[in-house]
């Protein structure tokens, strides 16, 4: 159980275009996902926290107009990276909990999205 | 502030020995919760092994087990009879409320 998909797993895109990445909780309702991102051999930097249908909250230094998140339900959170540049480059990692789950203090992780802009 | 403190950036074991990595944090809460989390070379994060702080029992997972030590706010984790795919990225985490903090990671090998 307590199973968190990504899609795409791997995107390659111009300059300048949009990316949209989708986190969706499989088998358990989601009310908090976590959008992180991780460069090579570094930890997971938290990039916002959304609970489903409201704003996300995003950490200080992250750029709310370019990294637009939406939780508009309860097993689906998506991560639009807009106007992309090379230095968005990066590995995104979504991670959903609930406290509905037995479980329920654990965030359970998608297998990431590797974002290549050229 | 929270913060999570691995001081091992990479550790190795022999094959069926067993590794200790070591993890502390700072925090005023007294209700938070503990991770250990493992990053493969696929990036996937599995959860390895997890401890509420106000249990004074040390979790344990089959070969992997925690020394919670709440006062010195330490939590090592112990990996008994290492197995070649024990190989990855451990990250150890924190969580207090909606709150998640990660270490830096402790990557280690396993020498068969």
């Amino acid at each position: 159980g307590a199973v968190v998909s990504q899609h795409p797993s791997w995107v390659i895109c111009k300059s300048g275009t949009s990316v949209k990445i989708e986190c969706r909780s499989l088998d358990f309702q989601a009310t908090t996902m976590f959008w992180y991102r991780q460069f090579p051999k570094q930890s997971l930097m938290l990039m916002a926290t959304s609970n489903e249908g409201s704003k996300a909250t995003y950490e200080q230094g992250v750029e709310k107009d370019k990294f637009l998140i939406n939780h508009a339900s309860l097993t689906l959170s998506t991560l639009t990276v807009t106007s992309a540049h090379p230095e968005d480059s990066s590995f995104y990692i979504c991670s959903a909990w609930d406290k509905a789950l037995a479980d329920r203090d654990t965030q359970y992780f998608g297998p990431g999205t590797r974002l290549t802009v050229l | 502030a929270q913060t999570v403190t691995q001081s091992q950036p990479e550790m190795s074991v022999q094959e069926a020995e067993t590794v200790t990595l070591s993890c502390t944090y700072d925090t005023s809460e007294s209700d938070y919760y503990l991770f250990w989390y493992k990053q493969p070379p696929s990036r996937q994060m599995i959860l390895v092994i997890r401890q509420e702080a106000y249990k004074q029992q040390n979790a344990t997972e089959n070969r992997f087990s925690v020394n919670f030590q709440k006062a010195a706010k330490s939590f090592s984790l112990k990996i008994s009879d290492s197995q070649l795919g024990d190989a990855a990225m451990y990250f150890c985490a924190y969580r207090s409320g909606n709150q998640f903090y990660f270490g830096t990671g402790t990557s280690l090998t396993v020498i068969p």
